[in-house]
């Protein structure tokens, strides 16, 4: 299985909403990372857990909190977001963060739309 | 800061043309470097790691090159297909697990 999954594939909020974005992968994979895309941009980093503890938050906003429960799965709450945050959220995962471990294989995104 | 540019940002070519898709960054210090594609809407694929250490690596008809002193690396495609379009990404590896992606080349393969 060499596949990273991510539920929803769409999502719909208002600014006063609390959802979760999901981030699944049966690959043994030890790093997992969270990116914002843009539409016509290339993907933002915003989160990095490397075995399930958090490595990298490039100053996100705290309206977005991360969660790795366990090493398979990554998720990614949301609250109080802004119109701005309208984005394809995207989740990735490597077998580690060292030489020769770096490939990153991508989920199909969620798309998230705040209204 | 590490900042990446591909070259062009558009490309329309018939099928069956080889074509090249430039990326430069201006940090030599990398890691690797990563070519990706991306459908629309869809999340990326990996097509090819260059390690800092090697020259080129190949998967089909894709061969990626990586001259790190002069900050550049190619994506060649051989003999194109209406299949190949997308937008190619190459994202370098510097500290960390950090990843800096290029704005990528949106692709056009007309039949």
């Amino acid at each position: 299985d060499t596949e990273v999954t991510q539920t929803p594939k769409h999502l719909v909020m208002g600014m006063t909403n609390k959802k979760s974005l999901k981030c699944e992968q049966h690959m043994g994979h030890r790093a997992m990372y969270w990116y914002k895309q843009k539409a016509k941009k290339p993907p933002e980093l915003m989160f990095v857990y490397s075995y399930e503890k958090l490595s990298i938050n490039e100053s996100v906003p705290s309206r977005f909190s991360p969660e790795c429960p366990n090493s398979s799965l990554l998720n990614l709450h949301l609250h109080a977001l802004q119109p701005e945050d309208s984005a394809l959220y995207l989740c990735a995962s490597s077998q580690g963060v060292g030489i020769g471990q770096e490939t990153q294989y991508f989920g199909p995104g969620t798309r998230l739309l705040v209204l | 800061k590490q900042e990446v540019t591909q070259i062009p940002a558009a490309l329309s070519v018939p099928e069956g043309e080889n074509l090249v898709l430039n990326c430069s960054f201006t940090d030599s210090a990398i890691y690797n470097l990563q070519w990706f594609r991306q459908d629309p809407g869809k999340g990326l694929t990996s097509l090819l790691l260059i390690q800092s250490s090697q020259r080129e690596q190949t998967s089909g008809r894709l061969n990626a090159s990586l001259d790190k002193s002069s900050g550049r690396s190619t994506l060649y495609i051989a003999a194109s297909q209406p299949g190949d379009s997308a937008t190619y990404l190459c994202a370098v590896k510097t500290s960390g697990s950090r990843l800096t992606f290029g704005e990528g080349t949106q692709l056009t393969v007309n039949p």
